[in-house]
């Protein structure tokens, strides 16, 4: 089946720690980013990129990096996570088509625990 | 700079009653809109969109959303929910040509038998 896979499921980790989130997709699409989701919050963006090679900030960059050395595979780092970075982590992808709008597809999501 | 204000962060309504999620947005330029979707323990899935041409919009499940330009808003509705219905639904917006999507706070909505 055609989409985004993600994982870690689930993680716990000891504050300190290194820690990357794999996200993988299927559809060839040019876009790619990185959400997190913290109640009352909504969806942030962390870091985004539009095509293989290039990576961008978003919202909330601090403590976070990426790559995406190919279309499919667009990994988040944590390089020595935080408690505040305890927060479930949404990939996507898009690829804008003839229209332009940047429709997003979502993975199931990370849910990341940092103690 | 755009923002995305969902004005109730929990909407309950009782089974086969009609409800309404509102979501104001603010931007500089033309806008292309979303509602998303979010059942417990899943990732967002698309509701509807709304890129250009009629106003009214609508989308998968019996929900449908308005395009009100000069009130920038974007208020999903439906005439009569079910159990299923049970989320959180999140309004976005992106800037026409931008590739970036800007969220909403998102709004539980409980269905109540």
């Amino acid at each position: 089946i055609a989409g985004i896979t993600q994982a870690p499921t689930s993680q716990i980790l000891a504050a300190g720690r290194r820690m990357t989130l794999r996200c993988t997709q299927d559809m060839r699409h040019n876009a790619m980013y990185w959400y997190r989701q913290d109640l009352g919050l909504g969806l942030r963006l962390i870091h985004y990129s539009n095509t293989a090679g290039t990576t961008g900030k978003g919202e909330v960059p601090d403590g976070y990096s990426v790559s995406r050395a190919n279309t499919d595979d667009f990994p988040l780092t944590l390089a020595s996570a935080v408690p505040s970075q305890t927060s479930v982590y949404f990939c996507a992808s898009s690829d804008s088509g003839s229209s332009g709008a940047n429709v997003l597809t979502f993975g199931a999501g990370s849910r990341l625990t940092v103690l | 700079a755009q923002s995305v204000t969902q004005l109730d962060s929990q909407v309950p309504v009782f089974e086969e009653a009609p409800v309404e999620l509102r979501c104001n947005y603010s931007s500089s330029v033309s806008v292309y809109l979303f509602w998303y979707v979010q059942y417990p323990n899943q990732g967002l899935q698309l509701l509807l969109k709304y890129l250009s041409g009629s106003t009214l919009v609508k989308g998968i499940n019996g929900f449908e959303a308005e395009f009100n330009k000069s009130q920038t808003s974007f208020h999903l509705r439906k005439p009569s929910v079910h159990i299923s219905d049970t989320a959180e639904y999140f309004c976005a917006v992106s800037d026409q040509g931008a590739q970036k999507l800007v969220f909403g706070q998102g709004t539980r909505l409980t269905i109540n038998p």
